[in-house]
C-alpha cells in the first residue's frame, strides 16, 4: 500500500539553482506535512513543515507549496548550494500529536558546482 | 545535535537470534518511536510510546516490541531475528506534538 510517492527518486541541480521536489498522498486524514533532510550516517531532521491550512510556508531558502485538492506537497530549495546534497522525504502524518509519520521514498539531491 | 543517542552504532546477528536496541532522549520528552529504513527506503513506523504505555504500531509483526522507561529512556527488542531484519533501526522523540527529533539509528545487520 503505497500512501506516499516522492518524485523524482534522484535531482542534480547547478549550484544557485531552484530544486524542486513534488510528494503526493491518498489519506485525507493527514494533517501534518512535513519535509525531513537526511545525510549519510545520520538520523533524518525535520527541515519545513506545513499544517493543511496555508497553502505556503517559507523558512530561509525553504518553502512547501501544499495543494489539498490535488492531495500533493512539495519542497523548493532556492540558491541551491552543495551544503544542501542530502536525501530529502516527505513524511506527512495523522492527527496533531500523533507521531507516526509516512514516510515517502526520498529523493538524493546532488548540488554540483 | 538532537539529544537523541542510540547504542550501539552497528549490530552483527545471527538469524534466529534476539536483539535489544536503546535508545535514550531528553528530559521531557514523553514520547518515543520507532522506525525501521532498510537501504535506499524510507523509514517505516513500528510503534510509538507514550509515558510508557504503547499508543500506536505499524504493520510489524509482534516479534518487534518495546518498552519505554521513566528515565526517558527506551528499548526495541526483535525476536526470531530474520534476514530482512537487516535495517537502520532510527529511535526518534518528541518535546512537543510534531516535533520529532531523530537519532542518528542503530544498523543491525542479520547474517
Amino acid at each position: 500500500q503505497q500512501q506516499v510517492k516522492q518524485s523524482p527518486q534522484s535531482l542534480i541541480v547547478q549550484k544557485g539553482g531552484i530544486s524542486i521536489i513534488n510528494c503526493a498522498y491518498e489519506n485525507t486524514a493527514f494533517d501534518y506535512f512535513p519535509w525531513y533532510q537526511q545525510f549519510p550516517g545520520k538520523g533524518p531532521a525535520l527541515l519545513i513543515a506545513i499544517r493543511p491550512d496555508v497553502s505556503e510556508k517559507k523558512e530561509g531558502r525553504f518553502t512547501i507549496s501544499f495543494n489539498k485538492s490535488a492531495k500533493q506537497f512539495s519542497l523548493h530549495i532556492m540558491d541551491s548550494q552543495p551544503g544542501d546534497s542530502a536525501t530529502y522525504f516527505c513524511a506527512p502524518g495523522g492527527d496533531f500529536g500523533n507521531e507516526k509519520l509516512t514516510f515517502g521514498t526520498g529523493t538524493r539531491l546532488t548540488i554540483i558546482p | 545535535e538532537t539529544g537523541v543517542t542510540q547504542s550501539p552504532t552497528h549490530l552483527i546477528k545471527t538469524r534466529g537470534q534476539q536483539v535489544t536496541l536503546r535508545c535514550s532522549s531528553q528530559s521531557g520528552h514523553n514520547t518515543v518511536s520507532w522506525y525501521q529504513q532498510a537501504l535506499g527506503q524510507g523509514p517505516q513506523f513500528i510503534f510509538q510510546y507514550y509515558r510508557e504505555e504503547e499508543n500506536g504500531r505499524g504493520n510489524f509483526p509482534p516479534r518487534f516490541s518495546g518498552l519505554q522507561f521513566p528515565n526517558y529512556s527506551s528499548e526495541l527488542n526483535v525476536n526470531a531475528l530474520e534476514l530482512d531484519d537487516s535495517a537502520l533501526y532510527l529511535c526518534a522523540s518528541s518535546p512537543y506534538p510534531g516535533a520529532l527529533h531523530f537519532g542518528n539509528g542503530t544498523r543491525l545487520t542479520v547474517t
